[in-house]
């Protein structure tokens, strides 16, 4: 398995629900990060992480807290989310250490509703 | 207000035909990106330009940096149903700044 890969691809939830969302990558890299992408709004950087450490938070609400035990793998911790957080959440990951090095590479995205 | 304008929001062809899409924006980068995200899937980066003026092909796609490094563009000749997509761009202003994205151009090319 290669790239970037993100589980589940779709996610519904009530507002009082707790879940996770997963993301891996088998590319050898350094930094990962969470970005939201709503309709109609730019890419939203959410969190980013260089060797496992959280070095950006976007002024996201408690709500989502993101979790990274090592360089492959990224985590975001949903927790009493509310129907404006419904969006496409990205991960990505890249090779350098600095937020803008290079290329972002992206995984699939999960689909996240919450009623 | 946002940092990286892109124009037009929705463009809709046929096969065949040429287009342009563009990336604007009142600040300088020192660098900027285009992307393409299809329906379903992330994006996927199609080309960076670092120099103002510098122009850079991809089969059928052409980028444009502007002289001042402000603006950009990405030139389609003969779109083909496989260009469909949300083309982004995405600009780093300086040092350690982020990375941001504009809000993209969804096309659609009919055939």
């Amino acid at each position: 398995e290669t790239g970037v890969t993100q589980t589940p691809r779709h996610l519904v939830m009530g507002m009082t629900n707790k879940k996770s969302l997963k993301c891996e990558q088998h590319l050898g890299h350094n930094a990962m990060y969470w970005y939201k992408q709503s309709a109609k709004k730019p890419l939203e950087l959410m969190f980013v992480y260089n060797f496992k450490e959280q070095t950006e938070n976007n002024s996201v609400p408690s709500r989502f807290s993101p979790e990274c035990p090592n360089s492959s793998h990224l985590f975001l911790h949903l927790h009493t989310l509310q129907p404006e957080d419904s969006a496409l959440y990205l991960c990505a990951s890249s090779l350098g250490a600095s937020l803008n090095t290079g290329e972002l590479f992206f995984g699939e995205g999960s689909r996240l509703t919450v009623l | 207000t946002q940092l990286l304008e892109q124009s037009p929001q929705f463009l809709s062809i046929q096969e065949g035909e040429n287009l342009t899409v563009y990336c604007n924006s009142s600040s300088v980068f020192s660098s900027l990106q285009w992307y393409r995200q299809e329906p379903g899937e992330g994006p996927v980066l199609l080309v960076t330009v670092v120099t103002g003026g510098e122009v850079k092909k991809l089969k059928r796609l052409t980028f444009q940096f502007g002289d001042a490094r402000k603006d950009s563009s990405l030139h389609i000749t003969a779109a083909q149903p496989g260009d469909t997509g949300l083309y982004l761009c995405a600009g780093v202003e300086s040092g350690n700044t982020p990375l941001v994205f504009g809000k993209g151009t969804r096309l659609s090319v009919i055939a």
